[in-house]
Formats: structure tokens, C-alpha cells, sequence
């Protein structure tokens, strides 16, 4: 089967650095993707990974590691724009091309 | 205009009735998907569709239908079979490739309510 967790919510302050875990069970994992979502928005893609370790984005990098099954998305220099929830995804071979989606995590940043 | 368009942005339905979700893309993309978004639920995929004239049921497929007569069109039908269809319904396109990158692209959503 497929599990997906996330914390459900979290506070951060402007400037401050903050670390969303993602934790995840597949069969025939494919990579991993990161998404933003506003309030009644789409969600937007941000990172993908594929290979252990880190990947850099701006003031976002995302960090894999496949044996532990585990991922974060770390956003740096926090900005009252970046309060959205923030979606972790994994492609499983198993199910196409479609991705499975955790339950996301509401960041609020306050001044 | 690229993109992917989704109409109506709010939709009403009455009980027992069907509706239908339109998605629309012409980014000349091959795949297309449904995903429905609850409260603390997540997107959760109902129908994808890979190619023309086919599509696959995704965790929750009851109680929808879909088609794929045109790659550029892939609408959903909610039916009166499902029960509690008040959510966010979101569209999304990917080239459909098996590269591990390929990433997927949303809609608008729309949002359905039931009266």
C-alpha cells in the first residue's frame, strides 16, 4: 500500500527558517514532488527529487533520502507570502503517472 | 493563452442530479487527471486518463464518470451516485511521460456545492 505523512500544521516568523517533514511507504517509488497551495488556489508546483540529498531553489531546497523513505522541504528567509499549505507527493510506478498526495501541511507565518 | 482551463469556478447541484466538471488544456499535453479536495484530506485522484479514448479508475473513482474523446478535453461527471460530492475538484495535466521529473500542472478548480 501507499502512506503519506505530514504534519499537520505548523508557525514559523518572517525571516526565520523552516523544515516541513514528509515521510512516505511505496512499492515502486518514482520520485517526489513538492507543492505550494493558497487558500482556494491550485497548487503550484515548487521541487521534485528522484536521487538522495539536496536539492536548491531559491530561498526553497528539498532533501531526499529513499532508504529512510523520507523527505523535507526547507524554506529559508520566511516571508508572509510563503503562509500556504505545502503538499508532499510521490509517483509509484504502480499507479502510472499519477501522483499520490499527503494531507499537506498549513504553514503560518507571522510578523 | 496556454493553459489549462476549468469552468465553472462554483457549481450548485441538487440532490439527485448529475453535473458535469469541465478541464480543458492546450498545453498538448497526453495526460490528464482528477483530484478532489476535502478539508484535512489532501488531493485525493479519482480518474487519470494517459492517452485519447482511455482512462483509469484512481482511489476513488465511485460515483464519478469521465471521457477522453479529444486530448485537449477530459470532463467529469459527478453522479447522483455519490453521495457527498461537496468538495474542490482540481484538474491536471503532465506530458505523461515515465521520467520521474514529469510534473504535473493544475487547473482553477472548481468548487461543487450541494444544495
Amino acid at each position: 500500500g501507499q502512506n503519506i505523512d505530514q504534519p499537520t500544521e505548523m508557525t514559523a516568523t518572517e525571516g526565520a527558517i523552516v523544515q516541513i517533514n514528509c515521510t512516505y511507504q511505496t512499492s515502486g517509488f518514482n520520485g517526489l514532488f513538492w507543492y505550494q497551495q493558497h487558500a482556494g488556489e491550485a497548487p503550484t508546483f515548487l521541487s521534485y527529487n528522484v536521487l538522495d540529498g539536496l536539492e536548491e531553489k531559491g530561498r526553497f531546497s528539498s532533501f531526499l533520502s529513499r532508504s529512510k523513505g523520507y523527505s523535507y522541504l526547507l524554506l529559508k528567509e520566511l516571508q508572509m507570502k510563503d503562509s500556504a499549505s505545502y503538499l508532499c507527493a510521490v509517483r509509484d510506478n504502480q499507479a502510472g503517472t499519477a501522483l499520490i498526495f499527503g494531507k499537506g501541511t498549513t504553514l503560518s507565518v507571522s510578523s | 493563452d496556454g493553459g489549462i482551463t476549468q469552468s465553472p469556478k462554483y457549481l450548485f447541484r441538487k440532490e439527485g442530479q448529475n453535473v458535469t466538471l469541465s478541464c480543458e488544456q492546450n498545453l498538448n499535453h497526453d495526460a490528464m487527471y482528477w483530484y478532489r479536495q476535502d478539508p484535512g484530506q489532501g488531493l485525493r485522484l479519482i480518474y487519470y486518463s494517459q492517452i485519447v479514448n482511455d482512462f483509469q479508475k484512481g482511489d476513488i473513482a465511485e460515483g464519478y464518470s469521465v471521457s477522453r474523446e479529444k486530448k485537449e478535453s477530459f470532463p467529469l461527471t459527478v453522479t447522483s451516485a455519490q453521495k457527498n460530492p461537496t468538495a474542490f475538484y482540481l484538474c491536471a495535466t503532465g506530458t505523461g511521460g515515465a521520467e520521474p521529473q514529469e510534473t504535473q500542472y493544475f487547473g482553477p478548480g472548481t468548487r461543487l456545492l450541494v444544495l
